[in-house]
């Protein structure tokens, strides 16, 4: 249990286009819903949490105009990738928690999906 | 903010040794602990953790152990394997913020047959 899927888990798109990936929570609701960047060799960084019905929370230097996240429902969050450009290109993670399954404090990670813009 | 540092970001072991892995955090409010095995392109996953209310926390050849006062914990694992070789990061959180999750930089353990 507990399922986290995203989509796509690859995407190669050109400089200046937009991406979406999708976050789903398979077979439970999400309260709050995280997205995070990895690039090559480096840690998890976090940019954004997200609660169903309201704004995102973005962290730090994140820019919020060009990582658009949409919390439209209890098992769907999206992030789009505005403009893209090549210093973009890594791969984007979320997580969810459940309402009303484990501790409070657990998050479930998606698989990744990697962006490569060219 | 809360800031996670790790040590060491590589570690080379024989197989059948132990692989010490350790974590300091800033945030006295951090509460939840967890660790997680990454492999290349794969979702981390989660392996172990700690809350707060316990120093130590065992499941089979995999320890983690909390540290309050000096705001440090770690991983332990025996005995360890080939399939042991991964990147591990240790992460903080706590109640406020929604528990959003800081992660340390990272640990790369090769286990060498």
């Amino acid at each position: 249990g507990a399922v986290v899927s995203q989509h796509p888990s690859w995407v190669i798109c050109k400089s200046g286009t937009s991406v979406k990936i999708e976050c789903r929570s398979l077979d439970f609701q999400a309260t709050t819903m995280f997205w995070y960047r990895q690039f090559p060799k480096q840690s998890l960084m976090l940019m954004a949490t997200s609660n169903e019905g309201s704004k995102a929370t973005y962290e730090q230097g994140v820019e919020k105009d060009k990582f658009l996240i949409n919390h439209a429902s209890l098992t769907l969050s999206t992030l789009t990738v505005t403009s893209a450009h090549p210093e973009d290109s890594s791969f984007y993670i979320c997580s969810a928690r459940a309402r009303d399954r484990g501790p409070a404090d657990t998050q479930y990670f998606g698989p990744g999906t990697r962006l490569t813009v060219l | 903010g809360e800031n996670v540092e790790q040590h060491p970001s590589t570690l080379s072991v024989q197989e059948g040794d132990s692989a010490v892995i350790k974590c300091t955090y800033s945030d006295s409010a951090s509460n939840y602990f967890p660790w997680y095995k990454q492999e290349l392109g794969k979702r981390p996953q989660l392996i172990i953790d700690i809350r707060s209310n316990v120093g130590e926390k065992k499941d089979q050849r995999i320890a983690v152990t909390l540290n309050k006062t000096a705001k440090h914990f770690s991983l332990h694992i025996t005995e360890t394997q080939p399939e042991d070789s991964a990147v591990y990061f240790c992460a903080a959180s706590s109640l406020g913020g929604y528990n959003k999750l800081i992660f340390g930089a990272g640990t790369r353990l090769a286990v060498h047959p």
